[in-house]
């Protein structure tokens, strides 16, 4: 079947380090996108990639980075800027392109810093 | 105004009732619209795309008045297992240049009483 996996589903970080969020899929979709979800909150995004090799900043950008060097993944990196990186971290894709295709979910990533 | 607007509720509905609720978006270049469904501590689910002349699947039934730039989900002979919060997402047509063109609502949370 095809769809969007994430990794892992939790994850539990000390401050200051990095770490990296997977996410890949496999429904052959040009457009992958990172939201995070706060509680009580809605989802605010972090990065998109139309294409591969292309990335653009979302809303909240600040202490996050980006790859997008195949189709299938577009990992996400936590990095020790972040000021309040715990949250719930979800990837998703579309076909590029097609303004009507809905959005695919992972089934995301909560991830604590300490 | 905010582009995409919801009642965050929570919206008390006995088991058995009818249920709707609205969602108001802000940006008349709005094409298409789409109705999730979260659950606590999991992913957006599309339950729903939602087209010009309204669509029914099952007891879920959306409408879109463009003229008042709503869309509307009501839900017949409710059920305890559509205790959720429900997402509306609004997309304007991809107009290239790497634009971003998803909002989501920040959810209006239902629960069904026994």
């Amino acid at each position: 079947d095809g769809g969007i996996t994430q990794s892992p589903k939790y994850l539990f970080r000390k401050e200051g380090q990095n770490v990296t969020l997977s996410c890949e899929q496999n429904l052959n979709h040009d457009a992958m996108y990172w939201y995070r979800q706060d509680p009580g909150q809605g989802l605010r995004l972090i990065y998109y990639s139309q294409i591969v090799n292309d990335f653009q900043k979302g809303d909240i950008a600040e202490g996050y980075s980006v790859s997008r060097e195949k189709k299938e993944s577009f990992p996400l990196t936590v990095t020790s800027a972040q000021k309040n990186p715990t949250a719930f971290y979800l990837c998703a894709s579309h076909r590029g392109g097609e303004y009507n295709s809905p959005l695919h979910f992972g089934n995301g990533t909560r991830l604590t810093v300490t | 105004r905010k582009e995409v607007e919801q009642d965050p509720g929570p919206f008390n509905v006995p088991e058995g009732a009818t249920v709707a609720f609205n969602c108001t978006y802000s940006n008349s270049a709005s094409q298409s619209f789409f109705w999730y469904r979260q659950d606590c501590r999991k992913e957006p689910k599309l339950l729903m795309s939602v087209y010009s002349s309204g669509n029914e699947d099952g007891r879920f039934t959306a409408q879109l008045n463009r003229a008042s730039q709503y869309i509307s989900l009501l839900i017949r002979d409710s059920k305890l297992s559509d205790s959720a919060t429900y997402l509306c997402v609004v997309k304007r047509r991809y107009s290239g240049g790497g634009a971003d063109g998803l909002t989501f609502g920040k959810g209006t949370h239902l629960i069904i009483q026994p």
